[in-house]
């Protein structure tokens, strides 16, 4: 069964800073990974997908890299902004389409 | 990216009322959603796969008489949340695949239901 873990929980950092969230994964079998962002009493807004044969995804200030054999994906945050401030989801694409999700990292952003 | 919707965004409901959710694919045909309820600070669990024309998938520990989901078009899912009891507020998210090569799957607002 897979499972997906998000470290750590929660994060709080000063304006400015780089950031790495992590995500692992119990099952190397995937086919894709997404990352999401969720604001409080939000849905999901999907911010990265990583497919199966791709290493990396960047979008803006965003970069996600992806380690299939090791079971780990890294979202790392440049300058951070308040605006960052937001729950982080990792999920994993298993067959099916299913998706399963880590618990998420709280990050706070303090200007 | 592809756009989902959902209605309600927020409900209450008395308890033993039963509530239903939809979910659209507004510029996109989906043949599978997917169905997720979340807890206050917890993440997301998925409850059931949508198939159009078919019956639903329900995971492990959910109940199907209770959650009832219909996909009765390409660009619509509904859950119905029968004879709610308080137990049962929680956060609905839909997904649904946004119909390219990648598998993107592109979620909806969610809908808050409340029974009191």
């Amino acid at each position: 069964k897979q499972e997906v873990t998000q470290i750590p929980a929660a994060l709080s950092v000063p304006e400015g800073e780089n950031l790495v969230l992590n995500c692992s994964f119990t099952d190397s079998a995937i086919y894709n990974l997404q990352w999401f962002r969720q604001d409080p009493g939000k849905g999901l807004t999907s911010l990265l997908l990583i497919q199966s044969s791709q290493r990396e995804q960047t979008s803006g200030r965003l970069n996600a890299s992806l380690d299939k054999s090791s079971g780990r994906s890294t979202l790392y945050i440049a300058a951070s902004q308040p605006g960052d401030s937001a729950t982080y989801l990792c999920a994993v694409y298993n067959q099916g389409g299913k998706l399963i999700f880590g618990q998420g990292t709280e990050l706070s952003v303090k200007p | 990216g592809a756009v989902v919707s959902q209605h309600p965004s927020w409900v209450i409901c008395k308890s033993g009322t039963s509530v239903k959710i939809e979910c659209r694919s507004l510029d996109f045909q989906a043949t599978t959603m997917f169905w997720y309820r979340q807890f206050p600070k917890q993440s997301l669990m998925l409850m059931a796969t949508s198939n159009e024309g078919s019956k639903a998938t329900y995971e492990q520990g959910v109940e199907k008489d209770k959650f009832l989901i219909n996909h009765a078009s390409l660009t619509l899912s509904t859950l119905t949340v029968t004879s709610a009891h308080p137990e049962d507020s929680s956060f609905y998210i839909c997904s649904a695949a946004g119909g390219d090569s990648k598998g993107e799957l592109f979620f909806g607002e969610g809908s808050r239901l409340t029974v009191l």
